[in-house]
């Protein structure tokens, strides 16, 4: 079954914090990885899209990385900001599974001032 | 703009009652999907198009319902079968061919059962 991980729950960082959000994922055949930030009660924003042929992307000051030999997705979040306060969501479409996303549950993250 | 557009952003029903979600797009995308998000959980895959007169189930499809008659437009229905539809829906496109799958949302409904 192709499932994907988030880890942790939520985090809590001061403001000017460099931080490190973690996805992980069962199957290696995967087709491409997407980050979303969502803000509460409102829709996903697409932040980066890394496609299996890639190893990162990057974004101002998010960069984003994916290792398909461990299954390990990881967004980067550079002197971080309280306006960064979001829940952030990894997705992977997985070969079979044409545009047909599987999602984690996501970290709730706060910056405090 | 360029968009996904859902309404009613908040909906009330009472058990029993069947309720329409509204999902439109400018982006001439070809396909579309339903999502539910639960507290604490991931967002689940209900049906998906990926070009008209055509749709797929996904996951978690019992109690609902779609159509896709036009290209820009994908409503759902949540019917009284479903059990427990109180959740946070989102519609989200994509380009299909071509593409990278790059996925793109609409701003949610929330529906709640009274």
């Amino acid at each position: 079954k192709q499932e994907v991980t988030q880890i942790p729950a939520a985090l809590s960082v001061p403001e000017g914090e460099n931080l490190v959000l973690n996805c992980s994922f069962t199957d290696s055949a995967i087709y491409n990885l997407q980050w979303f930030r969502q803000d509460p009660g409102k829709g996903l924003t697409s932040l980066l899209l890394i496609q299996s042929s890639q190893r990162e992307q990057t974004s101002g000051r998010l960069n984003a990385s994916l290792d398909k030999s461990s299954g390990r997705s990881t967004l980067y979040i550079a002197a971080s900001q309280p306006g960064d306060s979001a829940t952030y969501l990894c997705a992977g479409t997985f070969s079979g599974g044409y545009n047909k996303l599987i999602f984690g549950a996501g970290t709730r993250l706060a910056v405090h001032p | 703009d360029g968009g996904i557009t859902q309404s009613p952003k908040y909906l009330f029903r009472k058990e029993g009652q069947n309720v329409t979600l509204s999902c439109e797009q400018n982006l001439n995308h070809d396909a579309m999907y339903w999502y539910r998000q639960d507290p604490g959980q991931g967002l689940r895959l209900i049906y998906y198009s990926q070009i008209v007169n055509d749709f797929q189930k996904g996951d978690i499809a019992e109690g609902y319902s779609v159509s896709r008659e036009k290209k820009e437009s994908f409503p759902l229905t949540v019917t009284s079968a479903q059990k427990n539809p109180t959740a946070f829906y989102l519609c989200a496109s994509s380009i299909t061919s071509g593409g990278t799958g790059e996925l793109f949302f609409g701003e949610g409904s929330r529906l709640t059962v009274l």
